[in-house]
């Protein structure tokens, strides 16, 4: 069955560094999605991109994050200059289209800790 | 604007026993609702999801949940609880545009006793 997945699986960074978290989402699909989630926190939302563009991004997602598509398999999520509280698990999704609701298929998840 | 709400922050059961998870939801209009589970350090895995039709859904791992308008619930449940089963437990609601982001609860730790 298909997955997407994502690398690396752990990311230490030093603050102020650049990270960029790397998905391959699932081989149809065409919305793409990145969340994060804080060490004992739920999960948020952080960006949507759909036709090499953002569809909507969350207060989160500030000047320092980025998302790319830089090849038409790899979807990415550059964070300029990390800082401590950068430090999450980030999930990638994906969905396919159809007129009916797009169910997200999430990624395992990249740990990124910044020291 | 959409949320989710998760009651029980931590939930301790005999290995066993039944459980139900409490969810109650927020949203305008016919929500799409979900079920994850997280064990520690790990993904997310889908147990079982509502789009429509029967309101009682089956999943994985001999879960079930009911979509119950009225209260504006989607409460999981399993009628007998495996030590496996200890882990963080997530409701999300989806909208129905097609791009539209997951919004999730924020959790329910699962503990089983021996």
């Amino acid at each position: 069955e298909p997955e997407v997945t994502q690398t690396p699986s752990h990311q230490v960074t030093q603050m102020g560094q650049e990270v960029i978290l790397r998905c391959v989402p699932i081989s149809n699909h065409l919305y793409f999605y990145w969340y994060r989630q804080i060490l004992g926190q739920k999960v948020e939302f952080l960006v949507s991109f759909y036709n090499n563009e953002i569809s909507e991004k969350s207060e989160i997602f500030d000047d320092q994050f980025s998302v790319e598509r830089p090849d038409g398999s790899n979807f990415t999520l550059k964070i300029r200059s990390t800082k401590l509280e950068d430090s999450a698990m980030y999930f990638c999704a994906s969905a396919r289209p159809s007129g009916f609701y797009n169910e997200q298929f999430f990624g395992p998840g990249t740990r990124l800790t910044v020291l | 604007a959409q949320s989710v709400t998760q009651p029980d922050i931590h939930i301790t059961v005999s290995e066993g026993a039944s459980l139900e998870l409490r969810c109650n939801y927020s949203y305008g209009a016919t929500p799409y609702l979900f079920w994850y589970v997280q064990s520690p350090g790990q993904g997310l895995q889908l147990l079982l999801k509502y789009f429509s039709g029967d309101t009682l859904v089956q999943g994985i791992k001999g879960f079930e949940a009911e979509f119950k308008r009225s209260q504006s619930s989607f409460n999981l449940r399993k009628p007998s609880v495996h030590w496996s089963d200890a882990a963080e437990y997530f409701c999300a609601v989806g909208a129905q545009t097609s791009y539209d982001k997951v919004i999730f609860g924020p959790g329910t730790s699962l503990s089983v006793i021996p």
